[in-house]
């Protein structure tokens, strides 16, 4: 069965420290992304990758970095957590959108980890 | 502006009702794709549906139902017979062809079906 694999489930940080998220798919995938979760807003866009060594950023990148040395593996992270990271991230990986492909296959999610920064 | 609008922040319905989930999106591109997604209470999103924008037949798979329709730019989701594990909040999605594989989320709709 094809997998999106969040390192953590639950993890608890304290403010100042610097924090990994680790994603990692064996779908042999081109795209990963970074999302975050909160009531009421829905999913954001942190940062995505198109292949190894890429990133861009989302719609929320400030406060947050990314690494992808491998193209299965997507790490998260944050710099100096702060209580306003304190959210749901959750990856997800995709096709790429290539010449003659039918179309966009969508996301395969993971579990998410649920951060919180005291 | 926000690209997916899911007016519904959150519904409750009795086992066994009919129940549409509500999904207007806003793009200017010809090609785009459209999805649903069920996050159950385990948090892991998964995938329902997708269509593209230039299949507007309506889907049926089993008690799910998609009603897509440009003129009015929404892509609305029926329960019918609503059951318990349906419950979960429900994200609509739209993919534009010229950014590539980003997706556009809505806010979500948090259904709760009451047995």
């Amino acid at each position: 069965d094809v997998k999106v694999t969040q390192s953590s489930r639950y993890l608890v940080k304290r403010t100042g420290e610097k924090v990994f998220l680790e994603c990692v798919q064996d779908m042999d995938h081109e795209n990963m992304f970074w999302y975050r979760q909160d009531p009421g807003l829905g999913l954001r866009l942190i940062y995505f990758s198109y292949d190894v060594k890429m990133k861009e950023k989302g719609d929320i990148p400030e406060g947050y970095s990314v690494s992808r040395e491998k193209k299965e593996r997507f790490s998260l992270i944050l710099e100096s957590a702060s209580t306003n990271q304190t959210s749901m991230y959750l990856c997800a990986s995709s096709l790429s959108l290539t010449l003659g492909t039918a179309g966009n296959y969508g996301y395969t999610f993971g579990s998410g980890t649920r951060l919180t920064v005291v | 502006a926000q690209k997916v609008t899911q007016a519904q922040t959150e519904i409750s319905v009795v086992e066994k009702e009919d129940v549409t989930l509500d999904c207007v999106y806003e793009t200017r591109d010809t090609t785009y794709y459209l999805f649903w997604y069920k996050q159950p209470p385990s948090g892991e999103l998964v995938f329902l549906i997708r269509r593209n924008s230039f299949d507007e037949q309506n889907e049926i798979s089993g008690r799910y139902s998609w009603n897509f329709q440009k003129s009015t730019s929404s892509f609305n989701f029926t329960i019918t017979a609503s059951q318990v594990v349906d419950s979960a909040v429900y994200f609509c999605a739209l993919s534009e062809s010229g950014t590539g594989n980003q997706f556009y989320f809505g806010t979500g709709t948090s259904l709760t079906v009451i047995p």
